[in-house]
């Protein structure tokens, strides 16, 4: 089974603080995404990455950044944390080639900024 | 902008019915669609994927696809109260391994 790995199930930080969300994968997938989940606006990408140290933005990639330094790693960085930021952060990875490209979900961080 | 559209719901089935989900899309160079189950404060599952035209079953669930209308479909025979969950539509478009998910809809199978 593709197992994908946030490292916190739940985050509180304070305003200001740059907060680190981190997610590995055990399946050697291409592709790397990281979305957040707010009611009534649904799934949207913040960023993926398709490669080792490739990244590309998403459609709200402000005030985020992301780091890909091994292909099982992909980290979201919050530079400075502010309250909108509070939300439900998703990992996925898939494959870029074959029959099966579909993505598959780690648990997911919810994130509260204060 | 590629857009996914769903019913938002909240869509109530009692138990043994079927469920009729429906999605459609905007961009028509699509190539792969995918259903997820998501339970309250839990990630998207998937259950199904489709990538060409007709009926794709698996147990109690058929996807359907037709790529002219830009429309896809989750059926859940025999719905069960543990069927009750949001569903989300994801679209791979064209050249691209981004998914765009629509904003789900609710289904709620009451016993």
């Amino acid at each position: 089974d593709v197992k994908v790995t946030q490292s916190s199930r739940y985050l509180v930080k304070r305003t200001g603080e740059k907060v680190f969300l981190e997610c590995v994968q055990d399946m050697d997938h291409e592709n790397m995404f990281w979305y957040r989940q707010d009611p009534g606006l649904g799934l949207r990408l913040i960023y993926f990455s398709y490669d080792v140290k490739m990244k590309e933005k998403g459609d709200i990639p402000e005030g985020y950044s992301v780091s890909r330094e091994k292909k099982e790693r992909f980290s979201l960085i919050l530079e400075s944390a502010s309250t909108n930021q509070t939300s439900m952060y998703l990992c996925a990875s898939s494959l870029s080639e074959g029959v099966n490209t579909e993505a598959f979900f780690g648990q997911g961080t919810r994130l509260t900024v204060v | 902008q590629k857009e996914v559209e769903q019913n938002s719901g909240p869509l109530s089935v009692p138990e043994g019915a079927i469920a009729s989900l429906n999605c459609t899309y905007s961009d028509r160079g699509s190539q792969s669609f995918f259903w997820y189950r998501q339970y309250s404060g839990k990630s998207p599952e998937l259950i199904m994927s489709i990538y060409s035209n007709g009926d794709k079953e698996d147990g109690r669930f058929t996807a359907q696809l037709n790529k002219a209308s830009q429309y896809v479909s989750l059926l859940i025979r025999d719905s069960q109260p543990s069927d009750s969950a949001t569903y989300l539509c994801a679209v791979e478009g064209a050249g691209s391994y981004q998914l765009t998910f629509g904003k789900g809809t609710k289904l709620s199978v009451i016993p």
